[in-house]
């Protein structure tokens, strides 16, 4: 059974720090890793997704990477602002659904 | 383009009551997965579906809940006899992949909060 986990469950920074996001995975046999942020009392926006031939893809100030191998993801957030403030939530599909990690509630104090 | 279309947002139901939540996939994608997130929990895979096929049903309670996604029209997850753990947020997602393989990308809703009183 695939299980997700999110490290740290909860972080706070300054504005203009740069972070790193974890997210590991127990089995390797994966399709693809996607990365989302929630906002409270909304929907998911899709971030990025890594196939599980790539080792990373970067959108802005975000780039993820994937270690299949070892079971891991981070998401590296630049410069973070204050409105980078949310939940970010991995995703692992294994293998026709998503298995969604716990989250990692991160809030940038201006 | 419109986005993955989900409705009611908000739902409120007395326990023993019906709730049906419905989906409108993005267009072009054929595929829908109903996800639960529980209060201060994270999403649990429910249910995906094709249009007329049920390919996985392995996260449904086995009671009181059911799934469809018609030839026509949007999907439907319905929830019968509610109960106070029902309280929580629906979202769906659509894939427009059409093969063997999940490869891309999905796309979700803002999801149906649903309370039971």
């Amino acid at each position: 059974k695939q299980e997700v986990t999110q490290i740290p469950a909860a972080l706070s920074v300054p504005e203009g720090e740069n972070l790193v996001l974890n997210c590991s995975f127990t089995d390797s046999a994966i399709y693809n890793l996607q990365w989302f942020r929630q906002d409270p009392g909304k929907g998911l926006t899709s971030l990025l997704l890594i196939q599980s031939s790539q080792r990373e893809q970067t959108s802005g100030r975000l780039n993820a990477s994937l270690d299949k191998s070892s079971g891991r993801s981070t998401l590296y957030i630049a410069a973070s602002q204050p409105g980078d403030s949310a939940t970010y939530l991995c995703a692992v599909s294994h293998p026709q659904k998503l298995v969604f990690g716990q989250g990692t509630r991160l809030t940038i104090n201006p | 383009n419109a986005g993955v279309m989900q409705n009611p947002r908000h739902l409120v139901r007395r326990r023993g009551q019906e709730a049906r939540l419905r989906c409108s996939p993005m267009k072009g994608h054929s595929h829908v997965y109903w996800y639960r997130q529980l209060p201060e929990e994270g999403l649990k895979f429910m249910v995906y579906l094709q249009k007329e096929n049920i390919i996985d049903e392995s996260g449904m309670p086995k009671e009181r809940f059911s799934a469809e996604f018609p030839k026509e029209g949007p999907s439907i997850l319905r929830i019968q006899q509610v109960v106070r753990g029902d309280s929580a947020a629906y979202f769906c997602a659509s894939s427009p992949y059409t093969g063997t393989v999940n490869t891309g990308e999905l796309f979700f809703g803002e999801g149906s909060r649903l309370t039971v009183l």
